[in-house]
């Protein structure tokens, strides 16, 4: 079946780069996401990469997919403390109809 | 802001009651998906409407339903309310049935005791 895994806690200091993985089993999904939650606020999608793509930079973000290895992972650039919050990896399932979410990674950033 | 508003906020409600929870989404789109987010979990799919039909449903047992109005706003209702339906649930909108920006509002907190 559908399932995305991603490691639970991450802990950075402020100023150092953090990569944050998830792993994902449908060889077919279309779009991944990664979605941001600080405590007590809905999601803020950060960014998507399409299958046919291996990477995609936006400002602080890059996006690495690794279609054969079905991983995907968020590098986030020069961490500031505003950056703690849980981390989501999603996947679109091959019909289209739902986004399949991983547990979160807890990103800590220390000062 | 995503353009997608949720209500109520937060709600308490007694185990074997009704709740609605109302969303409204981003101008332009048409598609509405409701999700259930457990404490600690991921957001797990509960269904998806488009043109005020639902074309997509994940592993939620029937007392989930809901409607989407011509207007695109949706409801999402559960009945007979278990103690484990508390949980945080979040509206997305998105433009078409396989939408890939898919937006999410800030959830309503649903506690049942």
């Amino acid at each position: 079946g559908e399932d995305v895994e991603q490691s639970l806690f991450l802990s950075v200091r402020e100023g150092d780069s953090s990569v944050i993985n998830c792993t994902y089993t449908d060889s077919s999904s279309t779009y991944l996401y990664w979605y941001k939650q600080e405590p007590g606020a809905g999601l803020q999608l950060l960014t998507y990469i399409f299958s046919n793509m291996d990477m995609k930079q936006d400002q602080r973000l890059t996006v690495l997919l690794n279609k054969k290895d079905k991983h995907l992972s968020l590098r986030i650039a020069d961490t500031q403390t505003g950056d703690s919050a849980i981390y989501f990896c999603a996947e679109r399932d091959t019909g289209g109809f739902k986004t399949i979410f991983g547990a979160g990674t807890r990103l800590f950033v220390k000062a | 802001e995503t353009g997608v508003t949720q209500s109520p906020t937060h709600l308490i409600k007694t185990r074997g009651q009704q709740v609605t929870l109302r969303c409204s989404s981003q101008s332009g789109h048409n598609t509405v998906s409701w999700y259930q987010q457990a404490l600690g979990q991921g957001p797990q799919f509960i269904f998806q409407y488009y043109r005020e039909e639902e074309n997509g449903r994940g592993n939620f047992p029937p007392r989930f339903s809901g409607l989407q109005f011509p207007n695109y706003s949706s409801e999402l209702n559960v009945n007979a309310l278990e103690l484990d339906d508390s949980a945080l649930y979040l509206c997305a909108s998105s433009f078409g049935q396989t939408g890939n920006t898919i937006y999410f509002g800030e959830g309503s907190w649903l506690t049942v005791v």
